[in-house]
């Protein structure tokens, strides 16, 4: 398979405690995104990786979210000390270098994140 | 970015074309038009996008109007596997903002 990957899938979490996810992106592809989504909302965007370089970070990623790509290739996202309101669907997404806006993302399935 | 207006939902028989309209009366000169659907429990998929003219591949049609301020997704031959939320997004960056999308439902 070589779409996007991301893991876990599910992760119950309680609240207060971190939780770190792994996006793998298209091996080619130079950009990366991370979107937040909840119930019967679209996806909404968190951050964006040009390579290793994070390039934008939504006023939604507060201090306890952080992402990082080293070396250009995964991505992780971690939540620190993790409260019932991150409940939500976290997907990743990657697309090729080139005229972004004349390119197609590709999604990740999303790793389901609940904190009780 | 520019706003997109779509329904909430429409319903469809299968086999028959489904045509969602997308409203975007403040697009600029550089905003592309794309189309993603997510299935339930899935993560969005890639559909089809345009600029100005009208664009076809195996899995819609994308009639933009000659104005730009508006769009038509057309699915030819509606399947059961086709039901699912389908976002209209206008971008001229790097950057995909989702609004609500409509819910396409399919009856057997």
């Amino acid at each position: 398979d070589t779409g996007v990957s991301q893991d876990p899938r599910h992760k119950i979490t309680k609240r207060g405690q971190n939780v770190t996810f792994r996006c793998d992106p298209i091996s080619e592809h130079n950009r990366l995104y991370w979107y937040r989504q909840t119930l019967g909302q679209g996806p909404e965007f968190l951050t964006y990786f040009q390579n290793e370089a994070q390039l934008e970070k939504s006023r939604l990623l507060s201090d306890r979210f952080s992402a990082e790509r080293p070396k250009g290739s995964f991505s992780t996202l971690e939540i620190q000390r993790t409260e019932q309101g991150d409940s939500a669907m976290y997907l990743c997404a990657s697309r090729p270098a080139g005229l972004s806006m004349n390119t197609e993302a590709f999604f990740g399935q999303g790793t389901r994140l609940t904190v009780v | 970015d520019a706003k997109t207006t779509q329904p909430n939902s429409m319903e469809s028989n299968e086999e028959e074309p489904v045509h969602l309209p997308c409203n975007h009366s403040t697009i600029s000169g550089t905003d592309y038009i794309h189309w993603y659907r997510q299935l339930p429990s899935q993560g969005p998929e890639y559909v089809i996008h345009g600029l100005t003219s009208n664009v076809n591949n195996r899995m819609a049609s994308l009639a933009i109007a000659e104005d730009r301020k508006s769009s038509t997704l057309i699915l030819h031959r509606a399947t059961l596997r086709d039901a699912a939320v389908y976002y209209c997004i206008l971008t001229n960056d790097y950057k995909l903002s989702f609004g609500a999308g409509t819910t396409v439902t399919v009856r057997a």
